[in-house]
């Protein structure tokens, strides 16, 4: 089975500022894929970025870039020039693509990020 | 495309009473996920439907929990004799056949039961 951990429950940033979230993650598989989605208070978990694991390049989205260090199972995502509308939850997830199953999301507990003036 | 629609986004039922939550999914997606979140967790899955078809539960969904695709459109999940620990934001995602990502996720239907 396929576990993600987050351990900070909560960060805060000021604005401009640069903040990276840690995800950590456990799986025997070889192919799979990676993902940060936002919580905003509004509740719709909105896709952030996305990296497949054959990718040795860092997936970048604007002002949101990942570090991605397969061997360690590190997944940690970083938010350049905070703006206010970044404060949600941020949710690391794991998915093992097309196996014939359902290809379901596994996510870790979150992380609420603030960012403030 | 109006995304993926959830209904009602709050229930507050009495313990014992039946719920039923509905999702309108992307119209061209025939694959749809419900997830359930508590209170400080990520989503759990719960069940996933390509078409009409419910081709994996979880362990999560008791046999009082039942969904539905009719006709591989909308979904519902109905929730028998609800009890306190069925609190929880229920959520709605689908995706099209083609992509190995991009769930849309729906705003999720919040239930308290009391």
């Amino acid at each position: 089975a396929q576990t993600v951990t987050q351990s900070q429950p909560e960060m805060s940033v000021q604005e401009a500022e640069t903040v990276t979230l840690s995800c950590t993650y456990d799986t025997s598989e070889n192919n799979y894929y990676l993902f940060w989605y936002k919580q905003p208070p509004s509740r719709q978990m909105i896709l952030v970025i996305r990296q497949e694991a054959y990718k040795q390049q860092n997936a970048t989205e604007n002002r949101f870039s990942v570090n991605f260090q397969k061997a360690a199972k590190s997944f940690s995502l970083k938010i350049s020039d905070s703006q206010l509308g970044d404060t949600a939850m941020y949710f690391c997830a794991f998915m093992i693509p097309n196996t014939g199953t359902a290809s379901k999301l596994t996510f870790g507990t979150g992380t609420r990020l603030q960012v403030t003036l | 495309d109006t995304g993926v629609s959830q209904n009602p986004r709050h229930k507050i039922t009495k313990r014992g009473q039946n719920v039923t939550f509905r999702c309108d999914p992307i119209s061209e997606h025939n694959r749809l996920y419900w997830y359930r979140q508590t209170l400080g967790q990520g989503p759990e899955f719960l069940t996933y439907f390509q078409n009409e078809a419910q081709l994996e539960k979880s362990r999560l969904l008791s046999d009082r929990f039942s969904a539905e695709r009719p006709k591989g459109s909308f979904s519902t999940l109905e929730i028998q004799r609800t009890e306190q620990g069925d609190s929880a934001m229920y959520l709605c995602a689908s995706r099209p056949r083609t992509a190995n990502y991009g769930y849309t996720f729906g705003s999720g239907t919040r239930l308290t039961v009391v």
